[in-house]
């Protein structure tokens, strides 16, 4: 099946700066990926997806970039403020050719984003 | 968190007893999962849906059990051979594609509840 990597499990940064994570996953098949913002005590929230038919995709702050020669996606914010601050999940996913359709998510472990002031 | 809801918000179970954990959306998705998440790690596939009347195992189905007879609902029962139950329990549900398309659908979560053992 599936795995996914995510690193680092946790990251700070001055408030402006710029926040990268990391995810790299095992299934060649594999063509959805998302990432989703968790804040404390609330279901995650998507931020941003991607698929496997394009490299990079940028939504004001965000963007993810995706290598699939190397099976590895990026998260990147830019200009990072305090309420960026949360738990940031990436996951992947294959597309299963069934009627009814969905698609089976594998997550990584989470990276604690800190934005300090 | 997108028309999903579940309660309730906090559960407490007792050794040996079965408890059930709702969610209901209402946004017309055919497709409905549950997820378990436990400090540190990322969240894990109990059960999913992709339509009325049919669901599937996922990574980690035992001391589990769904029912899917309602398009809208999608309750999951954790029993009694669950050994360790406490966890933060999430459910989502998506849109589905055509058979045969490469389009994904975005998977969009409730609230959670949070299961503690008495």
């Amino acid at each position: 099946g599936e795995n996914v990597e995510q690193h680092p499990s946790t990251l700070s940064v001055q408030e402006g700066d710029s926040a990268v994570i990391k995810c790299t996953y095992s299934d060649s098949a594999s063509n959805y990926f998302p990432w989703y913002k968790q804040e404390l005590g609330k279901g995650p929230q998507l931020i941003i997806d991607i698929r496997s038919n394009v490299g990079e995709k940028k939504d004001q702050r965000i963007a993810v970039t995706l290598n699939k020669t190397a099976k590895h996606f990026s998260l990147h914010i830019t200009e990072t403020q305090p309420e960026d601050s949360a738990v940031y999940f990436c996951a992947a996913a294959t597309w299963a050719y069934v009627a009814g359709g969905g698609n089976k998510l594998t997550f990584g472990t989470g990276t604690q984003l800190k934005v300090e002031l | 968190d997108g028309g999903i809801t579940q309660s309730p918000k906090y559960l407490f179970r007792k050794e040996g007893q079965n408890v059930t954990l709702s969610c209901e959306q209402n946004l017309n998705h055919d497709a409905m999962y549950w997820y378990r998440q436990d400090p540190g790690q990322g969240l894990r596939l109990i059960y999913y849906s992709q339509i009325v009347n049919d669901f599937q195992k996922g990574d980690i189905a035992e001391g589990y059990s769904v029912s899917r007879e309602k398009k809208e609902s999608f309750p999951l029962t954790v029993t009694s051979a669950q050994k360790n139950p406490t966890a933060f329990y999430l459910c989502a549900s998506s849109t589905s594609g055509t058979s045969g398309s490469e389009y994904q659908e975005t998977q969009y979560f409730g609230p959670g509840t949070r299961l503690l053992v008495l």
